[in-house]
This record gives structure tokens, sequence and C-alpha cells, in this order.
């Protein structure tokens, strides 16, 4: 069974502050990552995809992977309470329909 | 939002009547995916499609149909539908990078 684990939350942040948020998946094929923003009642939307190890950088929004310890993670610089909303991490596995499998997402909250 | 509209956007059945989900979308993906969400469970895959009349399971497939005759066109059928199937249903298609989803605007489907 492929899992992609995150914890729920609620994350709570201060505006300005760096927002961490943290996944592990259990598939060792994987080979594809991803970060979705979900605002309450809205669809994911894809905020940041990342392939191979290191960090991936998109103005506020970093992308790290370490495929060794199979963790993905997403650091939200300067967060703002707009940021406020569900984080969902997926991984991918190529050989596999191009299917993802998502984690439960965790809920960060940006306080003013 | 790789195009992709969703209908109806809302709608309320009785246990045991038949209800077809439509996916569309208009830049000729090849790929195409029904999820469904629920509180505690994530996003779960359903069907997915890899082309035109070419569909596979996915993680949680009882219960529900899907029939792709045209590109643009992934329809998604509950036979009969049950309470049990209550959830929100988003459609999902691959576009830009390798296994890049992008999602649909969602169904809330409340099955009383």
């Amino acid at each position: 069974q492929k899992e992609v684990e995150q914890n729920s939350g609620p994350l709570s942040v201060p505006e300005g502050a760096i927002a961490s948020l943290n996944c592990t998946y259990s598939d060792r094929g994987s080979q594809s990552f991803f970060w979705y923003r979900q605002y309450s009642g809205k669809s994911p939307e894809l905020i940041m995809s990342i392939y191979s190890n290191g960090d991936k950088e998109d103005g506020r929004f970093t992308a790290q992977l370490n495929k060794a310890s199979q963790y993905v993670s997403l650091l939200i610089r300067d967060s703002q309470p707009s940021d406020s909303a569900t984080y969902l991490c997926a991984a991918g596995n190529n050989n596999a329909g191009n299917m993802l499998t998502f984690g439960g997402g965790t809920r960060l909250m940006v306080k003013p | 939002d790789a195009g992709i509209t969703q209908s109806p956007r809302h709608k309320v059945t009785e246990t045991g009547t038949p209800v077809t989900l439509r996916c569309h979308q208009t830049e000729n993906h090849r790929y195409m995916y029904w999820y469904r969400q629920d509180p505690g469970h994530g996003l779960r895959l359903i069907h997915y499609s890899y082309g035109v009349k070419d569909t596979d399971k996915g993680e949680v497939s009882d219960g529900y149909s899907v029939s792709r005759s045209k590109t643009e066109d992934f329809l998604l059928t509950l036979e009969s539908a049950t309470s049990s199937q209550t959830s929100v249903y988003f459609c999902a298609t691959v576009a830009g990078g390798p296994n890049e989803q992008y999602f649909g605007p969602g169904t809330r489907l409340t099955v009383t």
C-alpha cells in the first residue's frame, strides 16, 4: 500500500514567519512530488512540483526533496493570512498511469 | 485550471437512484481522473482514463463506473447511489510537467 503521510495540524504561525510543512512517502519508486493548496470549499491548486533531490524555489515557496529519507517539505516565507489553507502533498510513480497518491493534508493558519 | 469543467456542481439525490457526473476538458489531455474527497480520508482515486475507451480502476472503485467515448468527456456513474457515496468529487487531468495534475472545480453530491 503506497502511503503519503502528513501531520493534519493545524499548524499556526504568525504573519511574516516561515511556515514549514512536511510529508513522508512509502513508495521508493516515486519519482515526482507535488504540493497543492486547497482553500475551504475549493479544489486543490498545484503550487509546486519537484522531481530531483534538493531545493526548488518559486517566489515565497521552497520545496525540498530528500529521496534517501523519503521526505518532502514545503517552506513558505513571509507567511500571509491569505496562505491559510490546507496543503496537500502528493507523490507520483511514472510507471503507474501517472497516478498520484495524496497525503491527508496539513491545515495552515497564519495569524495577523 | 487546464480548461476543466464539472457538472453538475451540486446534486442531491435519493438512495438507490442512478447518478452521472460529467467532467469536460477543452485542451485535448490524454489522462483524466476521478477522485472523491472526504474528511479524514483525503483525496482518493476512483477511476482514471488514459485515452478514449481506455479506463482503469483506482483505490475506491466499488459502486462506480466510468466511460470515455470522447477525449474531452469523462463520465462517472453511480449505478445505485448509497449514503456512503455522499462526498465531493473532483476531476483532474495531467498537463504541464510529468504527473502534474490539475483539478476541476468539483461536484458536491449528497445522497439522502
